[in-house]
Parts: C-alpha cells; structure tokens; sequence
C-alpha cells in the first residue's frame, strides 16, 4: 500500500528565511510524488512533481523539491519565504505499478511565514 | 494547463434536503473522477471513485446510499448529498484523472465546494 508521512502540524517561517517542508513515502513500486498547495476555501493547486529524471524538481513559485531513494523522502523547500506562502501543503505519493491511478495524501503541513 | 470545475462553489441547504455537487473536466476527458472531503485543516479524505459508465467505487466506511456519484460522461461527475445533515457539513473536492499523450498519469483537481447544512 501506498502513504505519505508529513511529520510536523505546522511550520512557522520568518518572511526571507529558507522554508522546508517534510515528506516521507511508502510504495511497493516505484514513486510518482506531487506536492500540493491549499488557500483557505481553495481547491488544490499543484506545485511540483517528481516522475523519474533528476532529483531536484523545480515547481511554482519558486518552489523546488529533492527526491531521495535512500531516505524514501521528497522535502519540499523554497530557499527564501513570503508571507504570501502562508498556507496549507500537501504531499502526495502514487505508486507506479499498472492500472494504479489513486493518490495517498498526508495529513498536511500548515506553513506560517511571519512578517 | 487542464481545468477542472465544481458548481456551485458553496451552497447552504436545511437538513433533510439533498444537494448536488456537479464536477466537470473542461478541456479534457476524464477516465476517472475522484470524490475527496475535507474538514477543516485536515487532509483530503477520498470518499469514492468513479469511471464512465460504470457504478462508482466507494471507500470503506461511505455510505453508497447518502452519496450518490453519477458519471454520465467522460467529462462531468456529479455527487448528490441525500437527505443531508449537519454532520454532512464539509469541503467537497472533486479530481479528474486522465492518460495524456505520452502515456503520463495526470490528476486534476476542482476548486471545492463548500457545503453547509442547517
């Protein structure tokens, strides 16, 4: 079966310092991950993903994400945080084999960029 | 990039009525639409999973029968909250999944639906 661990509730920030947001994954296969961004009453609107090809992805908004086999994790940063970036992410794992075509979310990291 | 549209965007209904929350994918086919629910601060929850044409797959614990998930074609999904309540109350998120070119798995998802029950 397929999860995602995000360890931490809430991640506070000082606007201009380097943001990063964990995530952890299991899969029988190999992964597909996304990682997801929620405003508040908002739908999810996607950042990045990791498929296959080069481990550092760059995303929106200046977001970039770093797959690691050996660690089964795929942190989210963004080297210099807004206060705009206040919200509600989400990592999300699918796993490769045939035919599987459903996400399994974590619980979601509440990111707080302090002025 | 693929649009995924929820209507109505919220809606307020008195308890005992039945809501209907329509999905639809605007500029592409969806193999399969996927219904989430969320509370507050929380994460998405999928409550089923439905395929054109077909009955659509509900996770353990979802009551087939209080919602109801219709997907007449491969672009619109529609959930119905029968004979709601309060406890019903929630953000509702619908995602649609399609095989593009190339043979990529996309996911694409809806702006929620926020549905209050009085």
């Amino acid at each position: 079966a397929q999860s995602v661990a995000q360890p931490e509730d809430q991640v506070n920030v000082a606007e201009g310092n380097p943001l990063t947001v964990k995530c952890t994954y299991s899969v029988s296969g190999n992964p597909y991950l996304f990682w997801y961004v929620q405003y508040p009453n908002r739908g999810l609107q996607f950042l990045l993903k990791y498929i296959t090809g080069d481990n550092l992805v760059k995303g929106s908004y200046g977001f970039e994400a770093e797959f690691n086999k050996s660690q089964t994790s795929f942190h989210l940063k963004k080297p210099s945080a807004l206060v705009s970036d206040s919200a509600l992410y989400f990592c999300a794992v699918r796993d490769s084999f045939y035919g599987n075509n459903r996400l399994a979310f974590g619980k979601g990291n509440q990111v707080v960029v302090i002025p | 990039g693929a649009v995924v549209s929820q209507h109505p965007s919220r809606v307020i209904c008195k308890s005992g009525t039945s809501v209907k929350i329509e999905c639809r994918s605007l500029d592409f086919q969806a193999t399969t639409m996927f219904w989430y629910r969320q509370f507050p601060k929380q994460s998405l929850m999928l409550m089923a999973t439905s395929n054109e044409g077909s009955k659509a797959t509900y996770e353990q614990g979802v009551e087939k029968d209080k919602f109801l998930i219709n997907h007449a074609s491969l672009t619109l999904s529609t959930l119905t909250v029968t004979s709601a309540h309060p406890e019903d109350s929630s953000f509702y998120i619908c995602s649609a999944f399609t095989i593009e070119r190339g043979g990529s798995y996309e996911q694409y998802f809806g702006p929620g639906t926020r549905l209050t029950v009085t």
